[in-house]
């Protein structure tokens, strides 16, 4: 029982660098989720996906892209990173509506030197 | 906007000691609310969910009652262990279109022996 699994687990670029984080889930949800958490700040939403080949905007979602061409992985992309990127990063899945639990998982630690 | 304030951390209990933590929310219409749980070095998990005016959610000693005339969740348990050492966000999501859940800042809690 999987659930949500994030690849890397921790990851060290430089500015400029660009790097794809991977989330995959087995649970078949329709909704896929990337959040960044910083220090005081909780939980912000990047970009989400209510289904396969659908993505939008999430609260902060500038400097990144995703996409989910399968319905079970969504990626995570930063083109060029910069050091205010540096973050935690979460996915989480949700079966259906918003009202459903969302599914977390063990985050990415990144670091933009 | 919709927005979730949270009591300010970080709190120190001793074990046994009764546990309360203060949420607030502003949000158009009728949010379901929930309270996630962050472990060290782990995603978050739902501890628990209210989805409609005084509703009362509960897990592992853990309760919460939804008061839509102060328009609050706080989180509340009578006697707490080390084990409940970790972050807990409280968060609110709206039903029918508004896919996002908005976070608060997260208060952490340290139980000591």
């Amino acid at each position: 029982n999987a659930g949500v699994t994030q690849t890397p687990k921790f990851r060290v670029l430089k500015t400029g660098q660009s790097m794809t984080l991977l989330c995959a889930q087995d649970m078949n949800h329709e909704y896929m989720y990337w959040y960044r958490q910083d220090p005081g700040m909780g939980l912000r939403l990047i970009h989400y996906s209510v289904g396969e080949g659908t993505t939008a905007k999430g609260e902060v979602p500038d400097g990144y892209n995703v996409s989910r061409l399968k319905k079970q992985n969504f990626l995570l992309g930063l083109e060029s990173a910069a050091p205010s990127q540096t973050s935690v990063y979460f996915c989480a899945s949700s079966k259906d509506s918003s009202n459903q639990p969302q599914h977390f998982g063990d985050g990415t630690r990144l670091s933009i030197l | 906007g919709n927005s979730v304030t949270q009591m300010e951390g970080p709190v120190t209990l001793s074990e046994e000691a009764f546990l309360t933590i203060n949420c607030t929310y502003t949000a158009t219409g009728y949010p379901s609310l929930f309270w996630y749980v962050q472990y060290p070095g782990e995603g978050l998990q739902l501890l628990l969910k209210a989805t409609k005016a005084d509703d009362k959610g509960s897990n592992k000693g853990f309760e919460a009652t939804y008061r839509k005339e102060t328009t609050s969740f706080h989180l509340e348990k009578g006697s707490v262990q080390v084990s409940d050492s970790a972050v807990y966000f409280c968060a609110l999501t709206l039903p029918f279109g508004n896919e996002k859940l908005t976070f608060g800042t997260g208060t952490r809690l340290t139980i000591i022996p």
